[in-house]
């Protein structure tokens, strides 16, 4: 079945430094989502990318979507305190009903 | 807003008991989730339902039933609960409109003693 891995699990950085996680599929995706989990919360979607090579920003945040829709990026500028949490992604395969997460990232930064 | 709402945010639970932890959405979706997520081991799928009565296996249905009577509830059951079935359970609500976002419940942490 179709398999999405992320790396890397666990990620420290001093505050304002940047942050990136990298998201791979075994599969051809038709888009893939990413979603961020605060401490003690629940996964909150941020994202959704579809076309090839296409890339979104949301303030700080830097989505890409590879040109094979087999992998994409979330990176971070300048990481701020607020930033903390795990960070998901999740694609659909092309001929897939449902998305496959990732295992996640984890984020801590350093004040 | 899409609200997603479980019955408990904590459960304790003996070994050998039937738990039933359920979910409610409130916006017509469809389909539905339920995950459980432990350290390390990301979000891992356990049964998921495309509509009512409708049902799919995930990864890691074993030991798991759900059941999906109205649209708006889907109910995860563990027939008898064992104790490495102690985990946080993530219930998910998915709209496939414009984009294929789920929307999460606010998660039971079920401890089985």
């Amino acid at each position: 079945g179709q398999q999405v891995m992320q790396i890397p699990q666990y990620q420290h950085v001093q505050e304002g430094e940047d942050f990136t996680t990298y998201c791979n599929s075994s599969t051809t995706l038709s888009n893939i989502q990413w979603y961020k989990q605060r401490p003690g919360g629940h996964p909150v979607f941020l994202i959704q990318l579809v076309k090839s090579g296409e890339v979104k920003k949301q303030k700080r945040l830097t989505f890409q979507f590879g040109e094979a829709k087999k992998n994409s990026s979330l990176h971070i500028t300048a990481t701020q305190t607020t930033d903390v949490g795990t960070y998901f992604c999740a694609g659909r395969g092309t001929n897939a009903g449902k998305s496959t997460f990732g295992d996640g990232t984890t984020l801590t930064v350093k004040p | 807003d899409v609200k997603v709402t479980q019955s408990s945010r904590y459960l304790v639970k003996r070994t050998g008991e039937k738990v039933f932890l359920e979910c409610v959405q409130d916006m017509d979706h469809e389909n539905m989730f339920w995950y459980r997520q432990d350290p390390g081991l990301g979000l891992r799928l356990i049964y998921f339902s495309y509509d009512v009565k409708m049902k799919e296996k995930g990864d890691i249905p074993e030991g798991y039933s759900v059941s999906r009577e109205k649209k708006e509830r889907f109910s995860l059951i563990l027939e008898s609960a064992s104790t490495n079935q102690t985990s946080m359970y993530l219930c998910a609500s998915l709209d496939r409109g414009s984009t294929d976002t789920q929307y999460f419940g606010p998660g039971t942490r079920l401890t089985v003693l």
